[in-house]
């Protein structure tokens, strides 16, 4: 069984330019969460789906960032205007909704604003 | 805030038993133990989880203490592979997990 894919890997783009990440969530899990680890910062939360409907996006930084999932399938995250503070790796999770079940995560995708 | 408390780093000989605790006072009736860990820049991988039962699984071993305030996972026979960041979470179910800054464990050749 696949696991969860982030597209791309790496991602390098000016300031002020706009880019968008894709994850793609393990079939049939109905959660699907953002994180964000910034250097030498702890993982930050972003934002959580649970199918299609945002349940919760406390984490996210600012309107710049918009998160998407339709269909209930795969996500976007799309940062626009990207900004130097920006830059961290990006990382998606999804789990089997219910009691206890574990959230399995991408390899993430890498960030640099220059 | 994460709600638990962990050492900041560990040392630990190849092949022995790493025994990592952590301790969780506020945890609530329903929420879980998770143990996820980082090697170096990759996405976070699970480990383990319980409510109140120990448990063991192919990677490692969690236990529980009675009153659940507290929880150790162990890796039985440690290997350099497992040099990693280390982290306990509470959790409901579904819920967002929130990362702490973990333990990071060496493993000594």
């Amino acid at each position: 069984e696949a696991g969860v894919t982030q597209f791309p890997s790496h991602s390098v783009i000016e300031k002020g330019q706009t880019v968008t990440l894709r994850c793609d969530p393990i079939s049939g899990h109905d959660n699907l969460y953002w994180y964000r680890r910034v250097m030498g910062k702890e993982i930050k939360f972003l934002l959580h789906f649970v199918k299609e409907s945002k349940q919760d996006e406390s984490g996210m930084p600012n309107n710049r960032f918009l998160a998407e999932r339709t269909g209930g399938t795969y996500s976007t995250l799309k940062v626009q205007p990207a900004e130097l503070e920006d830059s961290g790796v990006y990382f998606c999770a999804s789990s089997q909704a219910g009691q206890g079940f574990e959230a399995f995560f991408g390899q993430g995708t890498r960030l640099t604003v220059v | 805030d994460a709600k638990t408390t962990q050492p900041t780093s560990m040392d630990c000989a190849e092949g022995r038993a790493a025994n990592l605790p952590c301790n969780h006072s506020t945890i609530s009736g329903n929420e879980y133990v998770y143990w996820y860990r980082q090697i170096h820049s990759q996405g976070p991988q699970y480990i383990i989880h319980g409510l109140k039962n120990n448990e063991t699984n192919e990677m490692a071993s969690l236990i529980i203490t009675e009153d659940r305030k507290s929880s150790t996972l162990i890796l039985p026979h440690a290997t350099l592979r497992d040099t990693a960041v280390y982290y306990c979470i509470v959790r409901v179910r579904d819920d967002k997990i929130i990362f702490g800054k973990g333990t990071r464990l060496h493993i000594l050749p």
